[in-house]
């Protein structure tokens, strides 16, 4: 049990285009999921947390208006890099609580996002 | 400010028992997780210290002291598959699910 899902594994882009990931629980119900940014060599950056039916809370640094974030049910969310850059080429992974559960946080497989 | 510190890369044996360290500097406490990460894949969960003390599960092992700001894990008749980096994160208080994830240690396991 406990498997979260992401879409796409991989995705390439062109600069200035959009580009929306998709994270699910699929056989649980997260109130809560976390969105992350990992470069190469580096460790896991918390970028925001998405909390479903409110708006996501965001880490310093990190740019709301860029990283758009949609937490629409207790399954399903969302992060879309609007108007890409390189810069934003980097391995992105999404986590999820549990409802009600005290502490464990589950990853998914991570999204490698390319922008040439 | 927030600081989790790690060896960034150790090596050793295959059979052999090798202690991956973390110090954490947070302003908040509520836990404190080891997870592996094989390169390109996701993290996946090794282990969680709420108490000062050792929790064994298998060949891996998990110490925290919190007057210290100190863990570590064990790992213990290391095998091939047991090259990854190793992350310690924190969890920053009562009222957050946030971890803070320290720069990982990257274990390179030898014939």
């Amino acid at each position: 049990g406990a498997v979260v899902s992401q879409h796409p594994s991989r995705v390439i882009c062109k600069s200035g285009t959009s580009v929306k990931i998709e994270c699910r629980s699929l056989d649980f119900q997260a109130t809560t999921m976390f969105w992350y940014r990992q470069f190469p060599k580096q460790s896991l950056m918390l970028m925001a947390t998405s909390n479903e039916g409110s708006k996501a809370t965001y880490e310093q640094g990190v740019e709301k208006d860029k990283f758009l974030i949609n937490h629409a049910s207790l399954t399903l969310s969302t992060l879309t890099v609007t108007s890409a850059h390189p810069e934003d080429s980097s391995f992105y992974i999404c986590s999820a609580r549990i409802a009600g559960s005290s502490y464990e946080q589950y990853f998914g497989p991570g999204t490698r996002l390319t922008v040439t | 400010g927030q600081n989790i510190d790690q060896p960034t890369e150790m090596t050793a044996t295959e059979g052999a028992i090798v202690q991956i360290n973390c110090t954490y500097q947070t302003s908040g406490f509520n836990g404190l997780f080891w997870y592996q990460q094989h390169a390109g894949e996701a993290p996946t969960f090794l282990s969680y210290n709420v108490l000062d003390g050792l929790e064994e599960k298998g060949r891996f092992s998990s110490f925290l002291s919190r007057s210290k700001g100190y863990s570590y894990l064990l790992l213990k008749e290391l095998q091939m598959k047991d090259s990854a980096s190793y992350l310690c994160a924190v969890r920053g208080g009562y009222n957050t699910d946030k971890l803070i994830f320290g720069t990982g240690t990257r274990l390179q396991v030898f014939p």
